[in-house]
Protein backbone atom coordinates (compact mmCIF):
# COMPACT_ATOMS: atom_id res chain seq x y z
CA UNK A 1 0.00 0.00 0.00
CA UNK A 2 1.10 3.58 -1.05
CA UNK A 3 1.56 5.78 2.31
CA UNK A 4 2.57 8.43 -0.02
CA UNK A 5 1.41 9.23 -3.51
CA UNK A 6 2.38 11.58 -6.59
CA UNK A 7 -1.46 11.13 -8.58
CA UNK A 8 0.36 13.13 -11.35
CA UNK A 9 2.75 11.47 -13.54
CA UNK A 10 3.50 14.22 -15.60
CA UNK A 11 3.34 17.56 -15.52
CA UNK A 12 3.84 20.36 -18.69
CA UNK A 13 3.99 24.48 -18.15
CA UNK A 14 4.75 27.25 -19.65
CA UNK A 15 8.33 29.24 -18.96
CA UNK A 16 7.05 31.63 -16.25
CA UNK A 17 4.05 30.44 -15.06
CA UNK A 18 3.63 29.06 -12.12
CA UNK A 19 3.97 25.08 -11.66
CA UNK A 20 1.90 23.04 -8.99
CA UNK A 21 3.14 19.17 -7.84
CA UNK A 22 0.74 17.39 -5.59
CA UNK A 23 1.31 14.80 -2.81
CA UNK A 24 -0.83 12.86 -0.82
CA UNK A 25 -0.36 10.80 2.24
CA UNK A 26 -2.41 8.12 4.44
CA UNK A 27 0.22 8.21 6.83
CA UNK A 28 -0.97 10.37 9.74
CA UNK A 29 2.20 9.51 11.80
CA UNK A 30 4.33 11.49 9.30
CA UNK A 31 5.24 14.62 10.32
CA UNK A 32 7.64 15.91 8.24
CA UNK A 33 7.75 16.20 4.68
CA UNK A 34 10.50 16.79 1.83
CA UNK A 35 10.85 17.78 -2.07
CA UNK A 36 13.32 16.56 -3.57
CA UNK A 37 14.50 17.04 -7.84
CA UNK A 38 16.33 14.56 -9.62
CA UNK A 39 17.55 14.99 -13.37
CA UNK A 40 18.64 11.95 -15.10
CA UNK A 41 22.14 9.76 -14.39
CA UNK A 42 21.74 11.86 -10.87
CA UNK A 43 21.28 11.58 -7.57
CA UNK A 44 17.80 13.36 -6.10
CA UNK A 45 18.38 16.99 -4.76
CA UNK A 46 16.97 18.08 -1.89
CA UNK A 47 14.52 20.90 -2.24
CA UNK A 48 12.63 21.88 0.02
CA UNK A 49 11.15 20.74 3.40
CA UNK A 50 8.31 21.53 6.30
CA UNK A 51 7.12 20.14 9.53
CA UNK A 52 3.66 18.94 10.61
CA UNK A 53 3.50 21.98 12.90
CA UNK A 54 3.85 24.40 9.86
CA UNK A 55 1.37 25.18 6.79
CA UNK A 56 3.85 27.26 4.71
CA UNK A 57 7.57 26.90 4.36
CA UNK A 58 9.30 28.77 1.41
CA UNK A 59 13.05 29.36 -0.17
CA UNK A 60 13.03 31.74 -2.77
CA UNK A 61 10.84 30.46 -6.06
CA UNK A 62 9.50 27.26 -4.17
CA UNK A 63 6.79 27.02 -1.81
CA UNK A 64 5.46 24.07 -0.04
CA UNK A 65 1.94 23.57 0.98
CA UNK A 66 0.65 21.68 4.15
CA UNK A 67 -2.83 20.57 4.53
CA UNK A 68 -2.49 18.34 7.45
CA UNK A 69 -6.29 17.49 7.74
CA UNK A 70 -6.46 16.58 4.55
CA UNK A 71 -3.31 14.69 4.44
CA UNK A 72 -2.20 16.97 1.46
CA UNK A 73 1.08 18.90 0.01
CA UNK A 74 1.65 20.56 -2.69
CA UNK A 75 5.01 22.10 -4.04
CA UNK A 76 4.80 25.79 -5.76
CA UNK A 77 7.41 26.92 -8.36
CA UNK A 78 7.21 30.41 -9.29
CA UNK A 79 8.00 31.53 -11.74
CA UNK A 80 8.65 28.14 -13.48
CA UNK A 81 11.90 28.16 -15.80
CA UNK A 82 13.36 25.62 -18.02
CA UNK A 83 15.90 24.57 -16.01
CA UNK A 84 13.12 23.35 -13.72
CA UNK A 85 12.47 20.46 -15.99
CA UNK A 86 13.16 17.28 -13.83
CA UNK A 87 11.45 14.68 -12.00
CA UNK A 88 10.09 15.82 -8.31
CA UNK A 89 10.09 12.96 -5.38
CA UNK A 90 8.05 13.81 -2.70
CA UNK A 91 8.86 11.72 0.91
CA UNK A 92 7.38 11.73 4.30
CA UNK A 93 8.86 10.74 7.61
CA UNK A 94 7.73 9.89 10.81
CA UNK A 95 9.60 11.39 14.07
CA UNK A 96 9.08 8.03 16.26
CA UNK A 97 10.52 5.90 13.20
CA UNK A 98 14.22 5.47 11.71
CA UNK A 99 15.93 8.99 10.09
CA UNK A 100 16.39 7.08 7.41
CA UNK A 101 13.24 5.74 6.42
CA UNK A 102 12.28 8.65 3.75
CA UNK A 103 8.92 7.22 2.50
CA UNK A 104 9.29 8.69 -1.12
CA UNK A 105 6.03 9.02 -3.57
CA UNK A 106 7.12 7.74 -7.45
CA UNK A 107 7.57 11.34 -8.78
CA UNK A 108 5.96 13.94 -11.25
CA UNK A 109 8.10 14.80 -14.64
CA UNK A 110 7.76 18.89 -14.88
CA UNK A 111 8.81 19.82 -18.52
CA UNK A 112 8.66 23.55 -18.50
CA UNK A 113 8.29 24.31 -21.88
CA UNK A 114 10.74 27.52 -23.03
CA UNK B 1 32.00 20.73 1.61
CA UNK B 2 32.39 17.81 -0.92
CA UNK B 3 28.81 15.82 -1.76
CA UNK B 4 28.29 12.53 -1.25
CA UNK B 5 30.41 10.06 -3.33
CA UNK B 6 29.09 6.51 -4.97
CA UNK B 7 31.59 4.03 -6.10
CA UNK B 8 31.40 2.60 -9.18
CA UNK B 9 29.23 4.59 -10.87
CA UNK B 10 28.24 2.01 -13.50
CA UNK B 11 28.57 -2.10 -13.10
CA UNK B 12 27.82 -4.90 -14.72
CA UNK B 13 27.24 -8.27 -13.41
CA UNK B 14 25.94 -11.98 -14.25
CA UNK B 15 23.22 -13.88 -12.37
CA UNK B 16 24.58 -15.75 -9.53
CA UNK B 17 27.65 -13.19 -9.08
CA UNK B 18 27.93 -10.94 -6.27
CA UNK B 19 28.38 -6.62 -5.91
CA UNK B 20 29.60 -4.34 -3.48
CA UNK B 21 29.10 -0.96 -3.64
CA UNK B 22 30.54 1.74 -2.18
CA UNK B 23 29.31 5.43 -0.43
CA UNK B 24 31.16 7.87 0.99
CA UNK B 25 28.90 10.59 3.36
CA UNK B 26 29.41 13.78 3.50
CA UNK B 27 31.96 15.06 6.08
CA UNK B 28 30.75 15.36 9.83
CA UNK B 29 27.14 12.97 8.47
CA UNK B 30 27.09 10.16 10.95
CA UNK B 31 23.97 8.48 8.88
CA UNK B 32 23.91 6.61 5.72
CA UNK B 33 21.13 5.46 4.16
CA UNK B 34 20.91 3.03 0.91
CA UNK B 35 17.73 3.34 -1.56
CA UNK B 36 17.04 1.11 -4.66
CA UNK B 37 15.52 2.90 -7.31
CA UNK B 38 13.56 1.02 -10.13
CA UNK B 39 11.19 2.25 -12.93
CA UNK B 40 8.47 0.30 -11.80
CA UNK B 41 8.26 0.63 -7.48
CA UNK B 42 10.58 4.21 -7.19
CA UNK B 43 12.20 4.87 -4.43
CA UNK B 44 12.72 1.90 -1.89
CA UNK B 45 14.34 2.28 1.26
CA UNK B 46 17.23 -0.62 1.92
CA UNK B 47 18.48 0.51 5.23
CA UNK B 48 19.83 2.72 7.18
CA UNK B 49 23.91 3.01 9.23
CA UNK B 50 24.31 5.52 12.20
CA UNK B 51 27.62 5.10 13.69
CA UNK B 52 28.55 1.48 12.72
CA UNK B 53 25.16 0.04 13.54
CA UNK B 54 22.25 -0.64 11.45
CA UNK B 55 19.58 1.44 12.93
CA UNK B 56 16.85 0.82 10.17
CA UNK B 57 15.77 -2.03 7.75
CA UNK B 58 13.33 -1.80 4.83
CA UNK B 59 11.62 -4.97 3.34
CA UNK B 60 14.51 -6.64 0.68
CA UNK B 61 15.75 -10.08 1.25
CA UNK B 62 18.35 -11.35 3.32
CA UNK B 63 20.62 -11.52 -0.02
CA UNK B 64 20.62 -7.66 0.39
CA UNK B 65 22.83 -5.47 3.36
CA UNK B 66 25.72 -3.59 4.18
CA UNK B 67 27.89 -2.08 6.21
CA UNK B 68 29.48 1.52 8.02
CA UNK B 69 33.27 1.82 8.68
CA UNK B 70 34.16 3.82 12.01
CA UNK B 71 34.63 7.08 9.15
CA UNK B 72 30.72 6.62 8.04
CA UNK B 73 31.79 5.39 4.88
CA UNK B 74 29.40 2.52 3.71
CA UNK B 75 29.62 -0.22 1.57
CA UNK B 76 26.26 -1.87 0.31
CA UNK B 77 26.70 -5.97 -0.49
CA UNK B 78 24.28 -7.74 -2.66
CA UNK B 79 25.07 -11.61 -2.93
CA UNK B 80 23.49 -14.39 -5.61
CA UNK B 81 22.22 -11.58 -8.50
CA UNK B 82 19.13 -11.69 -9.78
CA UNK B 83 17.66 -10.11 -12.78
CA UNK B 84 15.22 -8.05 -11.13
CA UNK B 85 18.34 -6.78 -8.95
CA UNK B 86 18.89 -4.61 -11.97
CA UNK B 87 18.52 -0.91 -10.50
CA UNK B 88 19.50 3.01 -9.53
CA UNK B 89 21.08 2.19 -5.87
CA UNK B 90 21.69 5.73 -4.08
CA UNK B 91 22.70 6.10 -1.28
CA UNK B 92 22.56 9.25 1.50
CA UNK B 93 23.82 10.89 4.45
CA UNK B 94 22.99 13.09 7.24
CA UNK B 95 23.29 13.62 10.43
CA UNK B 96 20.88 11.44 11.43
CA UNK B 97 19.56 13.22 14.55
CA UNK B 98 16.68 14.57 15.65
CA UNK B 99 15.02 17.45 13.81
CA UNK B 100 18.07 16.61 11.23
CA UNK B 101 15.91 15.27 8.60
CA UNK B 102 16.88 16.53 5.01
CA UNK B 103 18.94 13.62 3.43
CA UNK B 104 21.75 14.19 0.29
CA UNK B 105 21.84 11.82 -2.15
CA UNK B 106 24.87 10.73 -3.78
CA UNK B 107 25.08 10.09 -7.58
CA UNK B 108 24.03 6.13 -7.44
CA UNK B 109 25.38 2.91 -8.62
CA UNK B 110 24.01 2.12 -12.04
CA UNK B 111 23.71 -2.11 -11.56
CA UNK B 112 23.04 -4.63 -14.59
CA UNK B 113 22.36 -7.85 -13.97
CA UNK B 114 23.06 -9.93 -16.49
Amino acid sequence: DQQVKQNSPSLSVQEGRISILNCDYTNSMFDYFLWYKKYPAEGPTFLISISSIKDKNEDGRFTVFLNKSAKHLSLHIVPSQPGDSAVYFCAAISYGGSQGNLIFGKGTKLSVKP
Amino acid sequence: KAGVTQTPRYLIKTRGQQVTLSCSPISGHRSVSWYQQTPGQGLQFLFEYFSETQRNKGNFPGRFSGRQFSNSRSEMNVSTLELGDSALYLCASSHGTTGSYEQYFGPGTRLTVT
